[in-house]
C-alpha cells in the first residue's frame, strides 16, 4: 500500500529557531499534499493544502509567513515553522493524495518549542 | 456550511461485543465519507469509505460503517470488539473548498475495549 514518511518524528527546539519538517510519499506521486495539526485530544485542523510546483493554499487563519509550505516535487513537501514560540508546539501530520485520489496520512511529527 | 459531527468523545465496550461510533455530517451534494484510526503517537490509519453503491460498507480490521443519507449518518460498527481496537477514531467528509478536494474531519471518538 502507499507509504508516507515524515521526518523528524519528534523534535524539540528553543524558543525563536526555525524547525524544518519533511513529508515523502514513498511509492506513489502525489499530485496534492495537506498539512495539519493536532493538538492533544484534539481533531485534526487542516492548515493548508499544496499542489506540487505552485504556491500553498492556506487555511483561514493560519499565517503563511510563519508556517512556510514548499512542495518541490511529486514525492516530497516540507513544512518550516519559522521563529517557533512554545504556542506551537503541536503534532503536525501530513498527508499526500496519488493520482487515484485516495488520501495517505504520514506518522505525524511530534514539534516541542521550549 | 460543510461539517462532520461524533457525539461521543468516549465509547466503552465490553471485549467480544458489538461496538458503534456515531458520525453524523453536513454537505452538499453527494457526501464522500471516510473512517480513520490513530493510535497514540501516530498518524492516520485509513479504515473505510463511502463513495457511491452499498449503503454498508466493509473495512480493514473487521470493521465495517452504514451510510443512512436520510439521517445524514455513516455510523462505524464491528460485531465483536478487541481490546486491541482501542484507539481514537476520526469520520471525515471530503468536501470542496476554494477549488480543492478537502477532508473535514470530526471531533474524533475515543473507544475504550475493557477485557
Amino acid at each position: 500500500g502507499a507509504v508516507v514518511s515524515q521526518h523528524p518524528s519528534w523534535v524539540i527546539c528553543k524558543s525563536g529557531t526555525s524547525v524544518k519538517i519533511e513529508c515523502r510519499s514513498l511509492d506513489f506521486q502525489a499530485t496534492t499534499m495537506f498539512w495539519y495539526r493536532q493538538f492533544p485530544k484534539q481533531s485534526l485542523m487542516l492548515m493548508a493544502t499544496s499542489n506540487e510546483g505552485s504556491k500553498a493554499t492556506y487555511e483561514q487563519g493560519v499565517e503563511k509567513d510563519k508556517f512556510l509550505i514548499n512542495h518541490a516535487s511529486l514525492t516530497l513537501s516540507t513544512l518550516t515553522v519559522t521563529s517557533a514560540h512554545p504556542e506551537d508546539s503541536s503534532f503536525y501530520i501530513c498527508s499526500a493524495r496519488g493520482r487515484n485520489h485516495e488520501q495517505y496520512f504520514g506518522p505525524g511529527t511530534r514539534l516541542t518549542v521550549t | 456550511a460543510q461539517s462532520v459531527a461524533q457525539p461521543e468523545d468516549q465509547v466503552n465496550v465490553a471485549e467480544g461485543n458489538p461496538l458503534t461510533v456515531k458520525c453524523t455530517y453536513s454537505v452538499s451534494g453527494n457526501p464522500y465519507l471516510f473512517w480513520y484510526v490513530q493510535y497514540p503517537n501516530r498518524g492516520l490509519q485509513f479504515l473505510l469509505k463511502y463513495i457511491t453503491g452499498d449503503n454498508l460498507v466493509k473495512g480493514s480490521y473487521g470493521f465495517e460503517a452504514e451510510f443512512n443519507k436520510s439521517q445524514t449518518s455513516f455510523h462505524l460498527k464491528k460485531p465483536s470488539a478487541l481490546v486491541s481496537d482501542s484507539a481514537l477514531y476520526f469520520c471525515a467528509v471530503r468536501a470542496q473548498s476554494g477549488g480543492y478536494n478537502k477532508l473535514i474531519f470530526g471531533a474524533g471518538t475515543r473507544l475504550a475495549v475493557h477485557p
